[in-house]
């Protein structure tokens, strides 16, 4: 079955670049959408950007172009990279694929554990 | 961005009894309403997708409705395990957006 693990630092300081990566198995990264959603307790849930199996790319626009979203094909991996982070980042992340066929693109079905990163000098 | 306002906050009941969660956007969103579970320290499940189709795995007892901008997730009789958190998440423009959450808690 599909499994996703994201991994990356816990802590990030203030006005640096927060760096994940979503580690997939039992399905290729060529295909499907694969995005990124974080949780904070102020804020809930907030989609942060889908790679397409296009090889674009779609972000949420509040993030102000902060977010960039690459893959190694090689590796089956893709990552997330948040730049100027503040405290209001920190959250819990999450690597996210939609369901495929007979769903839209957006219905987020197979999940990553989550990854909590906190924002902290 | 469509800002989705779900009602109420939190639903104390017991099991047994029927629980019906609503989910108001700020614009329509035709039919691309969908509905997650969490439950702590877990990552959300997909329960409902497309407002009324109940994803793979998920009992009857779950069920859909809506169009527009009003929803409602329908739990016909709650079982022990479904006391959690319930989100709606739109898609529409694709922006996808979620609503704040409403916690079904034991009465």
């Amino acid at each position: 079955q599909v499994q996703l693990q994201e991994s990356g630092p816990g802590l990030v300081k203030p006005s640096e670049t927060l760096s994940l990566t979503c580690s997939v198995s039992g399905a290729s990264i060529t295909w499907n959408y694969w995005c990124w959603i974080r949780q904070s307790p102020g804020q809930g849930l907030e989609w942060i950007g889908c790679l397409f199996d296009s090889g674009s790319f779609n972000y949420n626009p509040s993030l102000k172009s902060r977010a960039t979203i690459s893959k190694d094909t090689s590796k089956n991996q893709f990552s997330l990279k948040l730049s100027s982070v503040t405290a209001v980042d920190t959250a819990v992340y999450y690597c996210a694929r939609e369901g495929g066929g007979g769903y839209s693109g957006y219905d987020f079905v197979y999940w990553g554990q989550g990854i909590l990163v906190t924002v902290s000098s | 961005e469509i800002v989705l306002t779900q009602s109420p906050a939190t639903l104390s009941l017991s099991p047994g009894e029927r629980a019906t969660l609503s989910c108001r956007t700020s614009q329509s969103v035709s039919d691309y309403l969908g509905w997650y579970q969490q439950k702590p320290g877990r990552a959300p499940r997909l329960l409902i997708y497309g407002t009324s189709k109940r994803a793979p795995g998920v009992p009857a007892r779950f069920s859909g409705s809506g169009s527009g901008t009003d929803f409602t997730l329908t739990i016909s009789s709650l079982e022990p395990e479904d006391f959690a958190v319930y989100y709606c998440q739109q898609r529409n423009n694709n922006w996808p957006t979620f609503g704040g959450g409403t916690k079904v808690e034991v009465k």
